[in-house]
């Protein structure tokens, strides 16, 4: 069975500050990667997915992340905070066959204007 | 395209009473999961259907949670008996098909709430 680790559960930046949220799994065979974020008050959201090719991929709102399989991580970035980018975020992580997304613990953001 | 449906938002019950949540998927999703999110945890799959076959409900506590997409479209999802450890918010998601590469989609869930 396939397991998500987040490392920071919160995170607190300035707005311009940059992002960097991190996230492990384990799972012995290839799989499909996401960061959903949930906004106060919201559904959750998908961000961005990766699925297979450039393993650095481009989200909404200027995210992106980076599919390192040698390290088992799928980090999420962002050049410059604003202050609505505070949210929670989790990363999450699916069998190739569509099966079983399991997520990781959340990192909840706030952003100080 | 409207989303995932579900109602309701809210439910407060005792312990060792009984629940139902519904959900509707977007229109034309095979797929539909329900998922349980406690406070300070990311959402745990509990059971996935495709069409109106389960999938995957190996983390369903089957003698108390029940689930059913009877015509592979709208789906219930029942507790009985109500344990305080079961206060949590119960989401519903949707996808195209299994393996199509689509993300899921979400409901806004149902806080459910144990006394």
């Amino acid at each position: 069975a396939q397991s998500v680790s987040q490392h920071n559960h919160h995170v607190i930046l300035s707005e311009a500050a940059s992002l960097e949220l991190g996230c492990n799994y384990s799972y012995g065979g290839t799989v499909n990667l996401f960061w959903y974020v949930q906004y106060p008050g919201q559904h959750l959201q998908l961000l961005l997915k990766y699925f297979s090719g450039d393993p650095l991929v481009k989200g909404i709102k200027g995210f992106e992340a980076e599919f390192i399989k040698s390290k088992f991580s799928f980090n999420l970035r962002k050049p410059s905070v604003q202050w609505s980018d505070t949210a929670e975020y989790f990363c999450a992580v699916e069998n190739n066959a569509g099966n079983m997304l399991t997520f990781g613990g959340g990192t909840r953001l706030m952003v100080k204007p | 395209e409207a989303g995932v449906a579900q109602s309701p938002r809210y439910k407060i019950i005792e312990k060792r009473q009984s629940v139902a949540f519904w959900c509707n998927p977007i229109s034309g999703h095979a797929t539909l999961y329900w998922y349980q999110q406690i406070l300070g945890q990311g959402p745990k799959l509990l059971i996935q259907f495709q069409n109106n076959g389960v999938v995957d409900d190996s983390q369903l506590p089957k003698d108390r949670f029940s689930a059913e997409r009877l015509k592979g479209v709208d789906s219930t999802l029942k507790i009985q008996p109500a344990k305080l450890e079961d206060s949590a918010v119960y989401l519903c998601a949707s996808s195209l098909r299994q393996g199509s590469n689509q993300p899921q989609h979400f409901g806004d869930g149902t806080r459910l709430s144990i006394l």
